[in-house]
Order: C-alpha cells, then structure tokens, then sequence
C-alpha cells in the first residue's frame, strides 16, 4: 500500500527556523515527483512547488520560490520544506502528495503537518 | 496562467445528483483532477483525466468537460460525499505546478 507520512505537528516563533518531512512507503520513492501543498485554516489548497527524488529536480510555484526550500534523500525515501525564518503568515496545515507516474493526478497524499507560527 | 472558478456552496438532497462545476477558459486543453476533501483529512483524488476514477472511489462519482466548464457530478448523493471539492489542472505553461480551484463545500440536506 502506498503512503506518505508526514512529520507531527510544530509550534514556532517568528523567525525559527524550521524543516518537516514526508516519508514514503510501498513504492519506489525516487520514482515519482512530490509535491507540497499549502492549507491556510478555512482556506483552499495552495501548490507550493515539487521534487523528483531521483535527481533532486525541483521546481517552484512562484508564489513560494525563495521563501521555501524543497529537499529529499531518496536514501530514506524522505521529502522535506524547510523554512529559515518563519513568519506568523505561515501558520498553516502543509501536505504532501505524490503525482502518479506518467500522469496528472497527485494520487497520495500525506496525512498533514500543522504549522503554528505565534509569538 | 489558468485560473479556476467554483461555486463556493453546492446543496443537494439525499438520493439526487450533485453537479460541481469548475469554469477555466483554458480548461478545454488541459485534464482535470478532482480533490475531496472532508473535515480535518487530507484531500482524496475522485477523478482524474476529467472523469477517470481511481480504485475504490464508487462509480456514483463522475466527470465531464464542456467547452470551458469541467463538472464533477455525485449521483445518489449520501450523507457521507459531504465535503470540499476541489479542481485542479496542471499548469499548461510549466507542467510542473498545479492550479486549484477555490473549493466547493457540498451539502447534503
């Protein structure tokens, strides 16, 4: 069975730094583009950008190109988002989700990392 | 780049058909992914390629595309379909980033 799962849930203050992860199981990681989805509370899904595991090609929504960073290590099947200084705006839910193969469609997703930026 | 327009609220009663449409004036080229997303979970795919359905998702959920408008359509709605919806499509420009409709949240009366 494929799944992804996520880091559990982190309390931060403006300026931390933070990394969460998404690890993937019951599939070949290095094979399939991950992407990071961003979930403002009471609001919609927002693409933040994507990473193939098996060459580290990374691409980024520019709505969040330079204020995050994508990483994996195919080695431990592993995604990360890294943020060097966090904000109270990025107080949000983060998921991962797997794009199928050949396909469109992010066919798994992880069950959710709730950020909490607050001073 | 597209972008996505749905309804924000979609009523239904018990045993009719939902119909949540998705309006792009680009959306005739692209293919179209279908979220759920219920309370408190992370989103579930529905369909994709407009109106293919992914193992385990009943035959009661159904995609179509008209000229601009993309529609996900819920036959024999249950209390259980109440939800988010969401559209999405692949950006045509990058390939690389997803576009999102704003979410629908359907109601079952």
């Amino acid at each position: 069975e494929v799944q992804l799962v996520q880091s559990g849930a982190e309390v931060k203050k403006p300026g931390e730094s933070l990394k969460i992860s998404c690890k993937g199981f019951g599939y070949n990681f290095a094979n399939h583009w991950v992407g990071w989805v961003r979930q403002v509370p009471g609001k919609g899904l927002e693409w933040m950008g994507l990473i193939y595991p098996g060459d580290s090609d990374t691409r980024y929504s520019p709505s969040f190109q330079g204020h995050v960073t994508i990483s994996a290590d195919k080695s431990i099947s592993t995604a990360y988002l890294q943020w060097s200084s966090l904000k109270a705006s990025d107080t949000a839910m983060y998921y991962c989700a797997r794009r199928a193969q050949g396909g469109y469609e992010c066919d798994s997703w992880g069950q959710g990392t709730l950020v909490t930026v607050s001073s | 780049s597209s972008v996505l327009t749905q309804s924000p609220s979609v009523s239904v009663a018990p045993e009719q058909t939902a119909r949540i449409t998705c309006g792009s004036n680009t959306i005739g080229d692209k293919t179209v992914q279908w979220y759920q997303q219920k309370p408190g979970q992370a989103p579930v795919l529905v369909l994709y390629d407009d109106s293919a359905r992914p193992s385990g998702i009943p035959e009661r959920f159904s995609g179509s595309k008209s000229g601009s408008t993309a529609t996900l359509s819920i036959s024999r709605a249950e209390a259980g379909d109440e939800a988010d919806y969401y559209c999405s499509v692949w950006d045509g420009t990058s390939d690389h980033h997803v576009i999102f409709g704003g979410g629908t949240k359907l109601t079952v009366l």
